[in-house]
């Protein structure tokens, strides 16, 4: 099984902050991944697919890079509502797996 | 607009069985490989199984196989988990996903085993 590892698990950052989140996987999955928001209580979101598309109605400050085993997640401008938790999913080969999140909360 | 929506949560006992249901609509369901996730209380998400558009192939995480099957009916617009020799660990919210790439999700339904 591939095995993403996922860095940091928690964040602390103020608005109008740029962050990285990168995720890590254990064997080359191309393109073959995605990022996520979760929010309290919801189910996640797609931000991005095949590594560096952005969902349709994602702002543009959201962006992601990478290819093979190292990825990232950049919010280029962070805003209010982007305090929530993110995780990456490597969808190249089953089983699928996901990254053990991020937690970006509010300095 | 693209809709996904489950239902068959609920209270089990340890060792008994559930069913959920995920009815789509809003995209050519027959066409798309359909997934379950789960996310257990306070913890992280877990793919639990995927099944293609036609229904013909299946695959599972190893903590549900031999015990979850995943089946779709084309002519229902409905995914169904079966949920058999339920443990503890299976508590979670499950979640019923679209595409291959998992592009959209339910609201999800809640499975306790206690």
């Amino acid at each position: 099984d591939i095995q993403m590892t996922q860095s940091p698990s928690s964040l602390s950052a103020s608005v109008g902050d740029r962050i990285t989140i990168t995720c890590r996987a254990s064997q080359g999955i191309g393109n073959g991944l995605g990022w996520y928001q979760q929010k309290p209580g919801k189910a996640p979101k797609r931000l991005i697919y095949a590594a560096s598309s952005l969902e349709s109605g994602v702002p543009s400050r959201f962006s992601g890079s990478g290819s093979g085993t190292e990825f990232t997640l950049t919010i280029s401008s962070l805003q209010p509502a982007d305090f929530a938790t993110y995780y990456c999913l490597q969808h190249n080969s089953f089983p699928f797996t996901f990254g053990q999140g991020t937690k970006l909360d509010i300095k | 607009e693209v809709q996904v929506l489950e239902s068959g949560g609920g209270l089990v006992q340890p060792g008994g069985s559930l069913r959920l249901s995920c009815a789509a609509s809003g995209f050519a369901f027959s066409t798309y490989d359909m997934s379950w996730v789960r996310q257990a209380p306070g913890r992280g998400l877990e793919w639990v199984s995927v099944i293609r558009g036609s229904g013909g192939s299946t695959y599972y995480a190893d903590s549900v196989k031999g015990r979850f099957t995943i089946s779709k009916d084309n002519s229902k617009n409905t995914l169904y988990l079966q949920m058999n020799s339920l443990r503890v660990d299976d508590t979670a919210v499950y979640y019923c996903t679209k595409g291959a790439w998992l592009d959209a999700w339910g609201p999800g339904t809640t499975v306790t085993v206690s």
